[in-house]
């Protein structure tokens, strides 16, 4: 079956450490994205990349990094420089221009 | 930039009537897409009706319809016959026919009471 795998489902980070979301889809998606959820809000845009190699900032994109070597994959690191990284986030993909995306299950990150 | 606003931070409905929750956005755009999600305690986020803009019909999914009113940037569901699988936060979400930046509103808090 196709679909978005995110990886883990639980993360803990430690003070000053990078850590790293992993995201692969086997849907053919050109399009993927990863959102910030806080609790009792709604998802806000932190990247997306419509291709390969490349790929914009969206709201909340400081403290974080991505990269798209694969179409397949879409991996975000939380660095250091992410003062309040605890969250849950949310991996999408969809077919680039056509409207609707197709989400994985989530990672919830928490401080230790 | 859009924006998206649900104004109905939690709603309760008995099972088997009809609910309605709403939202409005605002854009400059003439073409775009609108959605409403689903998301169940398991945190997953599940499509429940799209609508493109350029359409005049209001989209229909079983017992999930819209009401979308273009000139007023109205873009409310409609759930008739609720059913308890039914309880969830649902999400308001626009985005732009030239580009993939899905904006979400903030969410309402749908329970379905038996």
């Amino acid at each position: 079956d196709g679909g978005i795998t995110q990886s883990p489902k639980y993360l803990f980070r430690k003070e000053g450490q990078n850590v790293t979301l992993s995201c692969e889809q086997n849907l053919n998606h050109d399009a993927m994205y990863w959102y910030r959820q806080d609790p009792g809000q709604g998802l806000r845009l932190i990247y997306y990349s419509q291709i390969v190699n490349d790929f914009q900032k969206g709201d909340i994109a400081e403290g974080y990094s991505v990269s798209r070597e694969k179409k397949e994959s879409f991996p975000l690191t939380v660095t250091s420089a992410q003062k309040n990284p605890t969250a849950f986030y949310l991996c999408a993909s969809s077919i680039r221009n056509a409207g609707s995306q197709h989400f994985g299950d989530g990672t919830r990150l928490s401080i230790l | 930039a859009q924006t998206v606003t649900q104004s109905q931070p939690e709603m309760s409905v008995q099972e088997a009537e009809t609910v309605t929750l709403s939202c409005t956005y605002d854009t400059s755009e003439n073409n775009y897409y609108l959605f409403w999600y689903k998301q169940p305690p398991s945190r997953q986020m599940i499509l429940v009706i799209r609508q493109e803009a350029y359409k005049q019909q209001n989209a229909t999914e079983n017992r999930f319809s819209v009401n979308f009113q273009k000139a007023a940037k109205s873009f409310s569901l409609k759930i008739s016959d609720s059913q308890l699988g039914d309880t969830a936060m649902y999400f308001c979400a626009f985005m732009g026919n030239n580009n993939n930046d899905m904006r979400f509103g903030a969410g309402t808090r749908l329970t379905v009471k038996p």
